[in-house]
């Protein structure tokens, strides 16, 4: 399974976008890339899932070059409720998910 | 509709005891995960189930752990003989077949003593 990596932590502030990029440089040819978010005390939830090129929903967008080689996902006009980890995975196959560390996003006012 | 639910929401035992960590699935889901995660770390996977297939067991991370998954529904991770750093959040999902977009349930917040 492709490993991931993400930033550690960001800071934002209430109503700006918000990107969070990550790299995946051994990602295969049958991977998906997807991410997840998790609020203290509760399990993960399922954000959004792409292969590539571009995939927008009522929450987030990501972004995926061409190359496949990062992505980077997109949260709109963020509030403080978004405060959140943010984790980035890839997978192909099999339906396991590998989690790394994950993002921690502060969003303040 | 009922999302993942676990039982119990807390579990709290003496080093050395056994215990069960239940997990009901969203109905009509052929797939099933275990997790845990540890006081501020990530997820690690433990265990997958998919449909009639043999589990994936590759994420056990020692004898001491098994898990069931009777008639394609409730599952059991069983921990014998527990040891302090088995405290941790074990958390359970489910999902359609080979879906990424899995639903956790609330987790099970094991503490060893």
């Amino acid at each position: 399974l492709a490993k991931t990596t993400q930033p550690i932590s960001m800071d934002s502030y209430e109503g700006q976008e918000v990107n969070i990029t990550c790299s995946h440089n051994n990602i295969a040819t049958n991977d998906y890339i997807t991410w997840y978010q998790q609020f203290p005390s509760q399990g993960p939830r399922f954000i959004i899932q792409g292969y590539k090129t571009k995939v927008t929903n009522e929450v987030a967008s990501l972004f995926i070059p061409a190359d496949r080689k990062s992505s980077t996902l997109s949260l709109p006009r963020v509030s403080l409720s978004d405060t959140a980890v943010y984790y980035c995975l890839v997978a192909g196959g099999g339906g396991k998910l590998i989690f790394g560390q994950g993002t921690e996003l502060s969003v303040k006012p | 509709g009922a999302g993942v639910s676990q039982s119990p929401s807390n579990k709290v035992t003496e080093k050395g005891k056994d215990v069960e960590l239940r997990c009901d699935p969203i109905s009509g889901h052929t797939a099933l995960y275990w997790y845990r995660q540890s006081l501020g770390q990530g997820l690690e996977f433990l265990i997958y189930f998919q449909g009639n297939s043999a589990p994936d067991k590759s994420g056990l991370p020692s004898d001491r752990f098994s898990a069931e998954r009777t008639g394609g529904s409730v599952s059991t991770l069983t921990i014998q003989r527990t040891q302090q750093e088995d405290s941790a959040v074990y958390l359970c999902a489910s999902s359609l077949e080979r879906s990424y977009e899995q639903y956790f349930g609330p987790g099970t917040r094991l503490t060893v003593t």
